[in-house]
Formats: C-alpha cells, sequence, structure tokens
C-alpha cells in the first residue's frame, strides 16, 4: 500500500499569500495518477486536480498542481477567504487507493 | 447537475447489518464506475470498494474485504453497500463518489455526495 504524508500538517497565511502543499508518497506513483480535494468543515471533498496537474471543471487557475514520482506539489497562488479550508492528496496509481492525512490551510 | 445522494445510515450495534444506497441523477448513470469512501469523525479519508459501470467488477480495500458488498442497480441509477458483522471502527460517514469514467482504473472521484453517517455502538 502506498503511504502518502502531506506537509505541513498546518499551514498559516493571510489572504492573497501564496499557499504550497505537499505531498510525499512512499513508492512512485504510477503515471502520476495523483489528485487533490478540498473540503470544508462538515461537507462533502471537491475534486480540485486529477493526473498530478489537471484542474477539475469549474476550478479556478490560482489552483495548480506539479510533480511526479513520488514527490507532489498543490499551489494555490493568491489565497482567497473561501480556501482556508481542508486540503487532501490521493493516488490511483496503486491498488489500494489512498489518501494523505491532510494539509489544513488557516488563516493567520 | 449531477448529483448523488447517499441514504440508510445511522445507529446499529456491533456484529449488525446496514445497507447503504446512492441515488444518482444528472449524468449516465450506467457508464460510469462508482465508489464509497469514508470519514471517520475527525479523521482522513478512506476508499473501501469500487464498481465498475456494467461489467460486475467489484474491488475492496482490505479493511472491509469479506465483510461489505457493493453492488448498483443500473435500471434504478442507483449505487448500495451491503455491510455485514459492523464493528467500531467502521463507523464513520460514507460517501458516494463517482469515477470520472466508465474505466474502473481512473480510480479518483469527480462528484461526491453529502454523505450518510454510520454509528456501531452497543
Amino acid at each position: 500500500e502506498i503511504v502518502l504524508t502531506q506537509s505541513p500538517g498546518t499551514l498559516s497565511l493571510s489572504p492573497g499569500e501564496r499557499a504550497t502543499l505537499s505531498c510525499r508518497a512512499s513508492q512512485s506513483v504510477r503515471s502520476s495518477f495523483l489528485a487533490w480535494y478540498q473540503q470544508n468543515s462538515g461537507q462533502a471533498p471537491r475534486l480540485l486536480i486529477y493526473g498530478a496537474f489537471s484542474r477539475a471543471t469549474g476550478i479556478p487557475d490560482r489552483f495548480s498542481g506539479s510533480g511526479s514520482g513520488t514527490d507532489f506539489t498543490l499551489t494555490i497562488s493568491s489565497l482567497e477567504p473561501e480556501d482556508f479550508v481542508v486540503y487532501y492528496c490521493q493516488q490511483y496509481g496503486s491498488s489500494p487507493w489512498t489518501f494523505g492525512q491532510g494539509t489544513k490551510v488557516e488563516i493567520k | 447537475d449531477v448529483q448523488v445522494l447517499e441514504s440508510g445510515g445511522g445507529l446499529v450495534q456491533p456484529g449488525g447489518s446496514l445497507r447503504l444506497s446512492c441515488a444518482a441523477s444528472g449524468f449516465t448513470f450506467s457508464n460510469y464506475a462508482m465508489n464509497w469512501v469514508r470519514q471517520a469523525p475527525g479523521k482522513g479519508l478512506e476508499w473501501i470498494s469500487v464498481i465498475s459501470d456494467t461489467d460486475g467488477y467489484t474491488h475492496y480495500a482490505d479493511s472491509v474485504k469479506g465483510r461489505f458488498t457493493i453492488s448498483r442497480d443500473n435500471s434504478k441509477n442507483t449505487l448500495y453497500l451491503q455491510m455485514n458483522s459492523l464493528r467500531g471502527e467502521d463507523s464513520a460517514i460514507y460517501y458516494c463518489a463517482k469515477g470520472p469514467s466508465w474505466n474502473y482504473v481512473f480510480g479518483y472521484f469527480d462528484y461526491w455526495g453529502q454523505g450518510t453517517l454510520v454509528t456501531v455502538s452497543s
């Protein structure tokens, strides 16, 4: 099973700042099959990125994904107030599909 | 609009059974793989099962294999999860999640329901 480790656990930033979230895999993720989700408290997750860098339908271009192999990054270029929530990475290159433990982006 | 709506959650005793349902609308249900993903209170996400679009292929996480059964009725646009031999660690919000294509290999989730809460406790 591929273990995904997200860092940092909590990221304290101000609106307008750039956020960089990391997701490291315990082994290489096949074909960069890596997705990112956003989850607001009490709500269902929302798909942001799939295939490591492809934005899902309706996702603003301030969200971007990069990386390959074992190291992946989600970047939010300029934080909006609604971006201060929890983010999860997920790999689907190897069964069982697994999620990271999440990074919380909070207002500084 | 794509919508998936879970139902069937509730309180059940350890060792008991429960069947969850997920009603889908806004897309051609029979053309897509479907999944169940759960989230224990205050915890992260755990994928637990997938079913292919029409050929009945299913796959499970080890944590539920042999106890849970995923199925679908394409004529009713409905996904199911039969949960048997329930344990305390199965307590979670259970989400129905749509796959992006008929091919279950693409195991990410482009639409999610709001979830249904399952509590296993005596």
